[in-house]
Formats: structure tokens, sequence, C-alpha cells
């Protein structure tokens, strides 16, 4: 069955990096786009942006801009989302999630509930 | 960026009873329009997608309808694991929206 598998829960101090992986399977990776999808705690869900596994692009929405990137591996059906500079509002549990039927999310991970902390 | 806003933010609704959830968007998404469950703990289920299409595995009692501004999602009979939040969400237009979800209580 189509499945999406996190990494696991990360502590970071303000300022650090965090690298969330996400490893599909069940369906070809690169056929479909990979979502990144955060929600903080009590919040509502908030979209981060896209990569297309195929060709590696990516689309981020403005409030990441040069502090997310998107990667894939395609060898390992495993897409990759980085976060520099945490700050403590990025507190939140991390999604991927596949885009399907013409971009609703179909599937989603398990989420890596990402806690920034001095 | 389009906004989308749900209302009522908190529904309270008895065992068997009809559950009518509503979503506005800021400019029209046409029918690119998903719901989503989710449960205390989990990660959010698609159940709608299209604006009107259920999703695989969901059961008839869930519902979706409209087009361009304004959609429902209606659960015909309230059961008790439909206890969670509902999310809409559009995919017409970059960067894609989520409403800031219903809260579905049983009563």
């Amino acid at each position: 069955q189509v499945q999406l598998v996190q990494s696991g829960a990360e502590v970071k101090k303000p300022g650090a990096s965090v690298k969330v992986s996400c490893k599909a399977s069940g369906y070809t990776f690169t056929g479909d786009y990979m979502h990144w999808v955060r929600q903080a705690p009590g919040q509502g869900l908030e979209w981060m942006g896209w990569i297309n596994p195929s060709s590696g692009g990516t689309d981020y929405l403005q409030k990441f801009q040069g502090r997310v990137t998107m990667t894939r591996d395609t060898s390992i059906s495993t897409a990759y989302m980085e976060l520099t500079r945490l700050r403590s509002d990025d507190t939140a549990v991390y999604y991927c999630a596949r885009g399907y039927y013409g971009g609703a999310f179909d599937v989603w991970g398990q989420g890596t509930v990402v806690t920034v902390s001095s | 960026e389009i906004v989308m806003t749900q209302s009522p933010a908190t529904l309270s609704v008895s065992p068997g009873e009809r559950a009518t959830l509503s979503c506005r968007a800021s400019q029209s998404v046409s029918s690119n329009l998903a719901w989503y469950q989710q449960k205390p703990g989990q990660a959010p289920r698609l159940l709608i997608y299209g604006a009107s299409t259920r999703a695989t595995g969901i059961p008839a009692r869930f519902s979706g309808s409209g087009s361009g501004t304004e959609f429902t999602l209606t659960i015909s009979s309230l059961q008790s694991e439909d206890l969670a939040v509902y999310y809409c969400h559009q995919y017409n237009n970059w960067p894609y929206t989520f409403g800031q979800g219903t809260k579905v209580e049983i009563k």
C-alpha cells in the first residue's frame, strides 16, 4: 500500500538546522509531487512548499524562502525538508504529503515533532 | 494568497444527527477544494477532493458540495468516531492554503 514514513522527533536549539526525511513506498516516487505541511501546537495546518521528485524542482511559501530547502534522493524514494536558523515558533509537527487528484493530499506521513528550545 | 474561512469554529452535534460545515474562499478556487479529517494525535486524512468526490474508503455519510467560493461538508448521520477537526484546503492557486478548522464535538 502507499505509505510515507518520516524520521523521528528532533530537539534543536535556536539558530540550529533540522532535516526531516520522508520515505515513500507502494508507488512510483517520481510520479507525484511531495508537499510539506506543518502544524504548530494547538494550531491549524500550514503548507510550506513542494518538490517535484522527478525534476527536483521546488516551490516554497514566501515566508520560508531562504530558510527551507526541499530535496530528494530518487534512488531510495526519499524526500527531505531542511529548515535552518530555527526559532522557537518553528516548534511544530512537520508532515510530508503526496499531491494527488490534481493537488489534494491523499497520503500523509505520520508526522515529525520538531522542538526548538534553548 | 487565497484566504479560506471555515464556520463554525466548533460544532456540537448529537449522534445520528446531521453536521454541516462551511468553507468560504476569498476568491474562486473552482472545484479544487479538499476536506480533511484530523483526529487527536493523528495526521490528517483526506475525505473529499474535487469539492465533491469521496476519497477511497471514506464512508458514504460524508459528502461535499459547492464550487467557486462556497463549499460545504456534510456528515449525514454523525457517529462517535467522527469526533475530529475538519479542514478545507484549496489547491487551485499557489500558495496552497487551509481553513482554520472546524472542531466537531459529540453532544
